[in-house]
């Protein structure tokens, strides 16, 4: 099955500077990527998603980037504010086989200081 | 987006009892969700998918005896923790979607934190 590998476990930036998270996955196969904020206690948000068809996509302060050939795929948050502050995760899923569960990254918690 | 909705949104039980939680498509059908569980300060880990009028897939180590998946409807799904024990106590969260109209998005419910004392 798919295994997906999440780096840093903990990121910590001052207030404007850009924060990366990246995200390697195991199954070829895979072809959605999407990446959710978690605050505690609460489910996971929806913040920017890539399919593999694509290699990059941005959303205001915040940007995808995908690697197929590399199988990774990358956070990019820009000028960093204190609500950044949470945990963020990557998952991956696979094309639609009837299991379109999502894998998740172990997560990391990115502190943004003022 | 749809929405995806839980109950109860917290539960407090004693060692050796049974506890339901709802997961609930509120404005689309609902073939397929899925049950993760997520301890505190780790990642969402898939416990089972839910079929409507079908069986539910359990994932490896996840005991399927404990753990009751009931779909009974294209808008329900409910999870039973059967005989629970301290260690079950975790953030229990739905999610639906994934196919059709919505694409590959998937709409989470709020969760459910189960404590058994």
């Amino acid at each position: 099955g798919e295994n997906v590998e999440q780096h840093p476990s903990t990121l910590s930036v001052q207030e404007g500077d850009s924060a990366v998270i990246k995200c390697t996955y195991s199954d070829s196969a895979s072809n959605y990527f999407p990446w959710y904020k978690q605050e505690l206690g609460k489910r996971p948000q929806l913040i920017i998603d890539i399919r593999s068809n694509v290699g990059e996509k941005k959303d205001q302060r915040i940007a995808v980037t995908l690697n197929k050939t590399a199988k990774h795929f990358s956070l990019h948050i820009t000028e960093t504010q204190p609500e950044d502050s949470a945990v963020y995760f990557c998952a991956a899923t696979p094309p639609d086989t009837g299991r379109r569960a999502l894998t998740f990254g172990s997560g990391t918690r990115l502190q943004v200081q003022p | 987006g749809a929405v995806v909705s839980q109950h109860p949104s917290w539960v407090i039980c004693k060692s050796g009892t049974s506890v339901k939680i709802e997961c609930r498509s509120l404005d689309f059908q609902a073939t397929t969700m899925f049950w993760y569980r997520q301890f505190p300060k780790q990642s969402l880990m898939l416990m089972a998918t839910s079929n409507e009028g079908s069986k539910a897939t359990y994932e490896q180590g996840v005991e399927k005896d404990k753990f009751l998946i009931n779909h009974a409807s294209l808008t329900l799904s409910t999870l039973t923790v059967t005989s629970a024990h301290p260690e079950d106590s975790s953030f229990y969260i739905c999610s639906a979607g994934g196919a059709g109209g919505f694409g590959d998005e998937q709409f989470f419910g709020p969760g459910t934190r189960l404590t058994v004392l």
